[in-house]
């Protein structure tokens, strides 16, 4: 079956790093996706990776290893507002995209 | 950025109703999809299309249907609703090219509450 995986929690430091990882064991693959989602708002839209290696945006980078099955979200200098659930996905070789369960990130001041 | 618009944003109705969720982009995108989630939870496929006239069950099994009649309009019909339909649903869109086009770009949401 086709699988991803994420930590489901995880709490960090206003003004630090927090990498959150994703693994996926999927039918073909087609890039990945990385999502932010604000409790009971829709998930926005953050990285896709489809190649290997890192791909950074702002205060934002998105990693990939395709041979491992395995990606990150690498988040910086950490703000009150990055408090959310982050979601990863895999299109698969139908062009289907799987998706993880979230990482809920808790931001402590 | 996508534009994509969904009505009601919340609604309340009664056990037996028939409902139907709004969704329209301006996009001109391809690929339109139903999904359901349910507060702190895994999202959910329950429906999709390739394009006008193509719709497809996702992997969610649902009491629900959906019509594909023009490009922006993907609406999602409940004919007799229940409270187990009680969940938010996420309409969504890409332009459905193998590359970053199939980025999914998500409406604001339909919160229902079924009594």
């Amino acid at each position: 079956g086709q699988n991803i995986d994420q930590p489901t929690e995880m709490t960090a430091t206003e003004g630090a790093i927090v990498q959150i990882n994703c693994t996926y064991q999927t039918s073909g693959f087609n890039g990945l996706f990385w999502y932010q989602q604000h409790a009971g708002e829709a998930p926005t839209f953050l990285s896709y990776n489809v190649l290997d290696g890192l791909e950074e945006k702002g205060r934002f980078s998105s990693f990939l290893s395709r041979s491992k099955g395995y990606s990150y979200l690498l988040l910086k200098e950490l703000q009150m507002k990055d408090s959310a659930s982050y979601l990863c996905a895999v299109m698969d070789s139908n062009y289907q995209l799987i998706w993880g369960a979230g990482t809920k990130l808790i931001i402590k001041p | 950025e996508a534009d994509i618009y969904q009505t009601p944003r919340y609604l309340v109705i009664g056990t037996g109703k028939k409902i139907t969720l709004e969704c329209s982009q301006t996009m001109g995108h391809d690929k339109m999809y139903w999904y359901q989630q349910d507060p702190g939870m895994e999202l959910h496929l329950i429906h999709y299309s390739y394009g006008v006239n193509s719709t497809e069950k996702g992997d969610l099994s649902s009491e629900s249907t959906v019509s594909r009649i023009r490009t922006e309009h993907f609406p999602l019909t409940l004919e007799s609703a229940r409270p187990s339909h009680t969940s938010q649903y996420l309409c969504a869109s890409s332009e459905g090219r193998e590359d970053s086009g199939n980025t999914i770009y998500f409406g604001e949401g339909s919160w229902l509450t079924v009594v």
